[in-house]
């Protein structure tokens, strides 16, 4: 069982690039989120969904877009990428009542 | 507004004690969960336990107890018997029922030192 996976571990971007983090889960969860966590500091929820095909802002979504077209798979958007993006980027998926399991994080660093 | 509070961005313990760690929430949802995670320095986040805010008694884990006063909006973590390797940063998480969207936000976490 892979539970919860993140494509890529690792990413260095330059100041206005685009990417994509892929994450995927095994589970059949109906919630899944992205969160960041920058150094000493809780993590913070950018987006989340629900449902297959709905999506939701969470706490701090400005420069930050996503998509759930499967049910296993949320993907998060960076379409200009800024130094203060620079973070770890942490994904994460439940049932309503369950307690949520994360996938090991990317490590994004833009210059 | 969902909110959570951890007041404590540091707790030291000696080995063996045991150690509290604060959480505050603000909700109007009348349904939701509590949770806490471990996160140590290798960085995977960790559940620890949980609470519902309708379960009647408080949740417990083997050495973790969750010290849940829902009219004060607090839901304390306590360490039993501390060791070496509780040594991590602790966030406590809420999640709102359909009121707040299913939503789910952390606290700003609380690193603990474990003296032996």
């Amino acid at each position: 069982n892979a539970g919860v996976t993140q494509t890529p571990k690792f990413r260095v971007l330059k100041t206005g690039q685009s990417m994509t983090l892929l994450c995927a889960q095994d589970m059949n969860h109906e919630y899944m989120y992205w969160y960041r966590q920058d150094p000493g500091m809780g993590l913070r929820l950018i987006h989340y969904s629900v449902g297959e095909g709905t999506t939701a802002k969470g706490e701090v979504p400005d420069g930050y877009n996503v998509s759930r077209l499967k049910k296993q798979n949320f993907l998060l958007g960076l379409e200009s990428a800024a130094p203060s993006q620079t973070s770890v980027y942490f994904c994460a998926s439940s049932t309503f009542r369950s307690e949520q399991f994360f996938g090991p994080g990317t490590r994004l660093t833009v210059l | 507004a969902q909110k959570i509070t951890q007041t404590q961005p540091g707790m030291f313990v000696q080995e063996k004690e045991a150690v509290t760690l604060d959480c505050t929430y603000d909700t109007s949802d009348p349904s939701y969960g509590l949770f806490w995670y471990k996160q140590p320095s290798s960085g995977e986040m960790i559940f620890l336990i949980y609470q519902g805010s309708y379960d009647q008694q408080n949740a417990t884990e083997g050495r973790y107890s969750l010290n849940f006063q829902k009219a004060r909006k607090s839901a304390n973590l306590v360490i039993s018997a501390s060791q070496l390797g509780d040594s991590a940063m602790y966030f406590c998480a809420m999640r709102e029922g359909y009121t707040g969207g299913f939503k789910t936000i952390f606290g700003a976490g609380t690193r603990l030192f474990v003296k032996a």
